[in-house]
C-alpha cells in the first residue's frame, strides 16, 4: 500500500544531543511537510519542500533543519534539542496536480521526548 | 492575521448526533478540510469543502458557507470509536493549510 512512513515512532534524546527524524513516502508526491504538534494544539508547520525547493516558515527556529535527498525521503534534524522541543513531529505529503485540492497525507508521527 | 476557531471540547452520548463548528479568517480560500485525530496518532482525512453546501459521507457530513467564513462537521449515530480530536484546516491563498487547534470529542455510553 502507498503510504507515509516515519521512523522511529518514539525517540528519546538528551538535552542538547542532536537527533534526526526520518520520513519516507511511496506516494510519489511532490510536496513534503514537517509539522510540530504539542498536546491539544494545532499542528505547526516548520517547513516544506516543493520537489527540491525548500520553504522555511519565518518562525521556525534555526535549531531545526531539514534535508530532502530525493523524492521519497525527508529528514528533520534538531541540532540541540531543548525541553520545549518535546512534541509529536508529523510528516505529511501532498500531490501537486489539481492544486485547489491539496489534501495532505500524514505519517504516524514521531513522539520526541527530551530528557 | 489568519485564524481558525473551533470549540476546545465537546461531549456527546453514544448513538446521538453532534455538530462541531469552525469559523475562519484567512488570506484567501482554497477549500476547507476536516481531519480526525485519535490521541497519539496522526490526523486522517475526513472531508473537503470548497463550494457552499453540504457534503455527506456516510455518518459524517460537512457544511460550508464561504460568505460567513463558517463550516461544521456533523457526526451521526455516534460510536465510542468516534472519541477523538477533530481538526478544521483551511487552504489559504498560497495553498498552505492553516490549522485550528482541534475539538476534543468525548463520547459517553
Amino acid at each position: 500500500d502507498a503510504m507515509v512512513i516515519q521512523n522511529p515512532r518514539y525517540q528519546v534524546t538528551q538535552f542538547g544531543k542532536p537527533v534526526t527524524l526520518s520520513c519516507s513516502q511511496t506516494l510519489n508526491h511532490n510536496v513534503m511537510y514537517w509539522y510540530q504538534q504539542k498536546s491539544s494544539q494545532a499542528p505547526k508547520l516548520l517547513f516544506h519542500y516543493y520537489d527540491k525547493d525548500f520553504n522555511n516558515e519565518a518562525d521556525t527556529p534555526d535549531n531545526f533543519q531539514s534535508r530532502r535527498p530525493n523524492t521519497s525521503f525527508c529528514f528533520l534534524d534538531i541540532r540541540s534539542p531543548g525541553l520545549g522541543d518535546a512534541a509529536m513531529y508529523l510528516c505529511a505529503t501532498s500531490p501537486i496536480g489539481d492544486i485547489s485540492y491539496n489534501e495532505q497525507f500524514f505519517g504516524p508521527g514521531t513522539r520526541l521526548t527530551v530528557l | 492575521g489568519q485564524n481558525i476557531d473551533q470549540p476546545t471540547e465537546m461531549t456527546a452520548t453514544e448513538g446521538a448526533i453532534v455538530q462541531i463548528n469552525c469559523t475562519y479568517q484567512t488570506s484567501g480560500f482554497n477549500g476547507l478540510f476536516w481531519y480526525q485525530q485519535h490521541a497519539g496518532e496522526a490526523p486522517t482525512f475526513l472531508s473537503y469543502n470548497v463550494l457552499d453546501g453540504l457534503e455527506e459521507k456516510g455518518r459524517f457530513s460537512s457544511f460550508l458557507s464561504r460568505s460567513k467564513g463558517y463550516s461544521y462537521l456533523l457526526l451521526k449515530e455516534l460510536q465510542m470509536k468516534d472519541s477523538a480530536s477533530y481538526l478544521c484546516a483551511v487552504s489559504d491563498s498560497n495553498y498552505q493549510l492553516i490549522w485550528g487547534a482541534g475539538t476534543k470529542l468525548i463520547i459517553k455510553p
